[in-house]
């Protein structure tokens, strides 16, 4: 067990630039989520996925964003035509999956994201 | 509207007092709940999971405790050490299905030696 790895940890871009975030899960992980967090606030539910199937996306995104998780292994979360607003920092969190939903998350450190 | 509402101050204590951090929520009916811990520059760090038919959950020199008439959860830490100063969050799951989590915006603790 390695843990949840994001790459890269931090990114600082221009507004209009488009980023791209890669997350690894725990390997026997069934499920992945996307969080984003803001200074002095809890993480906020982005996106999740079962495996390669993305089964919910938060009404609080735009569609600048979106995310993948080819073959249901690692993920990508992209956001195009970055704003200031989206400076955050973005965590990915996954859990075994299956049964009952009341699994602890395993998150990662998340990708610090900088808009000039 | 649903809320998830933590102390928003720190809290200040001495190393071996214990320290007591609140979760409310409002609107939900959430089937368990969670705690974690978060260090600065880090990412979430589970802790404990109490499910609705439970009182109580301990684990080490932590309890968590569920009210769900009150609908209030209580975190201890007993004994408490400089090393356990970080920010704690309390988290639900709303759909209690596939646990996608809401989160407060947690408690900063800073316990002074």
């Amino acid at each position: 067990d390695t843990g949840v790895s994001q790459n890269p940890r931090h990114k600082i871009t221009k507004r209009g630039q488009n980023v791209t975030f890669r997350c690894d899960p725990i390997s026997e992980h069934n499920r992945l989520y996307w969080y984003r967090q803001t200074l002095g606030q809890g993480p906020e539910f982005l996106t999740y996925f079962q495996n390669e199937a993305q089964l919910e996306k938060s009404r609080l995104l735009s569609d600048r964003f979106s995310a993948e998780r080819p073959k249901g292994s690692f993920s990508t979360l992209e956001i195009q035509r970055t704003e200031q607003g989206d400076s955050a920092m973005y965590l990915c969190a996954s859990s075994p999956g299956g049964g009952r939903g009341d699994q602890p998350q395993h998150f990662g450190d998340g990708t610090r994201l900088s808009i000039l | 509207s649903q809320k998830i509402e933590q102390n928003s101050e720190a809290l200040n204590i001495q190393e071996g007092k214990t320290a007591t951090l609140t979760c409310n929520y409002t609107n939900y009916s959430p089937a368990y709940l969670q705690w974690y811990r978060q260090d600065p520059g880090r990412g979430p760090v589970f802790l404990l999971l109490i499910r609705e038919n439970e009182k109580e959950k301990r684990k080490e020199r932590l309890k968590v405790t569920f009210d769900t008439t009150l609908k209030q959860s209580l975190f201890h830490i007993t004994a408490s050490q400089p090393a356990d100063s970080a920010t704690y969050l309390c988290a639900l799951d709303p759909s209690g299905g596939y646990n996608k989590l809401i989160f407060g915006a947690g408690t900063r603790l800073a316990v002074h030696p």
